[in-house]
């Protein structure tokens, strides 16, 4: 079976960090692009992140640039997001979406990982 | 990067059909081919429902179709079925090699 399963979600304080993980199985993770996207409570979409197959290429959201850092283990099969100097509007439902290659849209989601940021 | 325009609600009733707008500008919806539309049941992850503003997935209902004119995108699900309640997204690869997600419509099967 095809899934994405995200984790390290929990609650943590303004300014500390966290670390998320994707565990991906049952597709060649090799020949997928990553995302992050991430859901606030109540409220729609947001693209957080994403890294090429081969690492090369990586983007963020303005929101999040210089705070957070996405990457991949191949041989593990596994996406990451290190989270650092989170913030109460860091709080949301994170997902992490595979996409094949280069196209530009996120064939499978997983079921998502709450971050919730608050003293 | 600003979300992409979609209207809050769309309502239907069975067997009708309806069509959901996102607008966005020339650096996203208007500039490339790389629209997409998520469905999102409450409490479950998105779903893909079409890609690359009119390809619909494998397997996928035909019921539900793509378009795209200027710097908006359509999404039309025809015979609405009450399965077809739930929240749509579209999003757009942009200028700045992100992507960008629409504000959101939840369709209502009255």
């Amino acid at each position: 079976e095809v899934q994405l399963v995200e984790s390290g979600g929990g609650l943590v304080q303004p300014g500390r960090s966290l670390r998320l993980s994707c565990a991906a199985s049952g597709f060649t993770f090799d020949d997928y692009a990553m995302h992050w996207v991430r859901q606030a409570p109540g409220k729609g979409l947001e693209w957080v992140s994403g890294i090429s197959l081969n690492r090369r290429s990586i983007g963020y959201a303005d929101s999040v640039k210089g705070r957070f850092t996405i990457s991949r283990d191949n041989a593990k099969s596994s996406l990451y997001l290190q989270m650092n100097s989170l913030r109460a509007e860091d709080t949301a439902l994170y997902y992490c979406a595979k996409a094949f290659l280069t196209t530009a849209y996120f064939d499978l989601w997983g079921r998502g990982t709450l971050v919730t940021v608050s003293s | 990067q600003s979300a992409l325009t979609q209207p809050a609600s769309v309502s239907g009733s069975p067997g009708q059909s309806i069509t959901i707008s996102c607008t966005g500008t020339s650096s996203d919806v208007g500039g490339y081919n790389y629209v997409s539309w998520y469905q999102q049941h409450p409490g479950k992850a998105p779903k893909l429902m079409i890609y690359d503003v009119s390809n619909r997935p494998s397997g996928l209902s035909n019921r539900f179709s793509g378009s795209k004119s200027g710097n908006t995108a359509s999404l039309t699900i025809s015979g609405l079925q009450a399965e077809d309640e739930a929240d749509y997204y579209c999003s757009s690869y942009t200028s700045s090699s992100t992507y960008v997600f629409g504000t959101g419509t939840k369709v209502t099967v009255l």
